[in-house]
C-alpha cells in the first residue's frame, strides 16, 4: 500500500534558526515527491518537488528538501526559519503507477517564534 | 504556475439545502480535476476524481448521490453537496493538474469552507 508519514504534528523553532520538517514514505518503484504548505483557511501552495536528478531540490521561499532514497525519505529544511513560514506543511507523493493519484501526509504544523 | 479558482470560499447553509462548489482553470485546461476534503487539523481526503465529460470515480466511502461532480468542461468542476447536514461540514479543496505542459505538481484551489446549520 502507498503511504505517506509526517512524524510529527507539530515543529517548534526559534526564528533565525534552522528547521526540518520531515517526511518518510512506502510507495512502490520511484515516485514523485512534492511538498506543500497550507496556510489558514486557504488551498495548499506548490513548494517544490523531486522527479530525478540531484537529490537536493531547492523550491520557493527559500526552502529546499533532500531525497532520500535508501531511507526513503524527503524532509524539508531551511537554513534559517522566519515568523511568516508558520503554516501547515504537507508532504505528498504521486506513485509512478498512477499519476493522477496523490497521497498526502497528515501535515506537519510548523510554528516559528519571534 | 497555473492557476486554480474555487468559488464560494465560505458558505453556510441550511440542513437540508444543497450548495454547490466551483473549480476553475483559469490559464489552463484539466481534463482532470480532483476533489479533497479535510477535516481540521487533519489532512486532505481524495473524495473523487473529475474526468471532463464522463462520471467521476469517487474513493471508496464516499456517497455519489450525495457529492454530485460534473465536469462539463476542461477549465470547470462542480461539486454539489446534496441535502446538506451539518456532518457536511467541513473544508472542501480542488485540484487540477495541466495538461499543456504535463506538469507533474497539482494546483490547487483556495479551498471552500461549508458550514451547515
Amino acid at each position: 500500500a502507498q503511504s505517506v508519514a509526517q512524524p510529527e504534528d507539530q515543529v517548534n523553532v526559534a526564528e533565525g534558526n534552522p528547521l526540518t520538517v520531515k517526511c518518510t514514505y512506502s510507495v512502490s518503484g520511484n515516485p514523485y515527491l512534492f511538498w506543500y504548505v497550507q496556510y489558514p483557511n486557504r488551498g495548499l501552495q506548490f513548494l517544490l518537488k523531486y522527479i530525478t536528478g540531484d537529490n537536493l531540490v531547492k523550491g520557493s521561499y527559500g526552502f529546499e528538501a533532500e531525497f532520500n532514497k535508501s531511507q526513503t525519505s524527503f524532509h524539508l529544511k531551511k537554513p534559517s526559519a522566519l515568523v511568516s513560514d508558520s503554516a501547515l506543511y504537507f508532504c505528498a507523493v504521486r506513485p509512478p503507477v498512477n499519476f493522477n493519484k496523490f497521497y498526502f501526509g497528515s501535515g506537519t504544523k510548523l510554528n516559528v517564534k519571534p | 504556475g497555473a492557476v486554480v479558482s474555487q468559488h464560494p470560499s465560505r458558505v453556510i447553509c441550511k440542513s437540508g439545502t444543497s450548495v454547490k462548489i466551483e473549480c476553475r482553470s483559469l490559464d489552463f485546461q484539466a481534463t482532470t480535476m480532483f476533489w479533497y476534503r479535510q477535516f481540521p487539523k487533519q489532512s486532505l481526503m481524495l473524495m473523487a476524481t473529475s474526468n471532463e465529460g464522463s462520471k467521476a470515480t469517487y474513493e471508496q466511502g464516499v456517497e455519489k448521490d450525495k457529492f454530485l461532480i460534473n465536469h462539463a468542461s476542461l477549465t470547470l468542476s462542480t461539486l454539489t453537496v446534496t441535502s446538506a447536514h451539518p456532518e457536511d461540514s467541513s473544508f472542501y479543496i480542488c485540484s487540477a493538474r495541466d495538461l499543456r505542459t504535463m506538469n507533474t505538481e497539482a494546483f490547487f484551489g483556495q479551498g471552500t469552507r461549508l458550514t451547515v446549520v
